[in-house]
């Protein structure tokens, strides 16, 4: 069956660290994989899209690596921010599928 | 700058009541997308249309059905609700399978 894991559920960290939040998927034909970002009560926001072909993808103190032959993908936050609180997704587009499928996201919470 | 709109954004149901949840998009996207999210779940599709005309069912179909009614629209309908199908719905939208997805910011469905 073909899924996206994230740990962990959550995460607390002081404001300044550097962070990652990590990604596993069961199957290394992917067509791409996106991050995205969800507040409390609101959709979804997408941070960065990988395609199958690439290694990483960066925007702004957001960066993403994607490692198929492993099945993982990595984002890293940089210098966080009390902003950067909220839920962040992670969904694999699998080829041949047309849809995305989700991890259950991973929870930072930053401290001030 | 509307983006994907839904309607209505809460919504309380009694058992073996109907409703369908609106769904817009202004960024003349193909593809669009019904997920419902539940705690410590993620997002699962439920249905899909992968171009004006076309409808395909997702992980958790049973239950609704859906109207691809134009391009910008699409629809999906609970012919008679269940205590289950409380869930938060989002819509989506993309340009092709496999591109950016942009989400709304979801309805809030209770079943009693």
């Amino acid at each position: 069956k073909q899924e996206v894991t994230q740990i962990p559920a959550a995460l607390s960290v002081p404001e300044g660290e550097n962070l990652v939040l990590n990604c596993s998927f069961t199957d290394s034909a992917i067509y791409n994989l996106q991050w995205f970002r969800q507040d409390p009560g609101k959709g979804l926001t997408s941070l960065l899209l990988i395609q199958s072909s690439q290694r990483e993808q960066t925007s702004g103190r957001l960066n993403a690596s994607l490692d198929k032959s492993s099945g993982r993908s990595t984002l890293y936050i940089a210098a966080s921010q009390p902003g950067d609180s909220a839920t962040y997704l992670c969904a694999v587009c699998y080829t041949g599928r047309r849809a995305l499928t989700f991890g259950s996201g991973t929870r930072l919470q930053v401290q001030p | 700058n509307a983006g994907v709109t839904q309607t209505p954004k809460f919504q309380v149901l009694k058992t073996g009541q109907s409703m369908t949840l609106q769904c817009a998009q202004d960024m003349n996207h193909n593809s669009m997308y019904w997920y419902r999210q539940d705690p410590g779940m993620g997002l699962r599709l439920i249905y899909y249309s992968a171009s004006e005309g076309t409808t395909d069912k997702g992980e958790v179909p049973n239950g609704y059905n859906v109207s691809r009614l134009n391009k910008r629209e699409f629809s999906l309908r609970l012919e008679s609700a269940a205590p289950s199908q409380t869930s938060v719905y989002f819509c989506a939208s993309s340009e092709l399978s496999g591109s950016p997805l942009h989400f709304g910011n979801g309805t809030r469905l209770t079943v009693t």
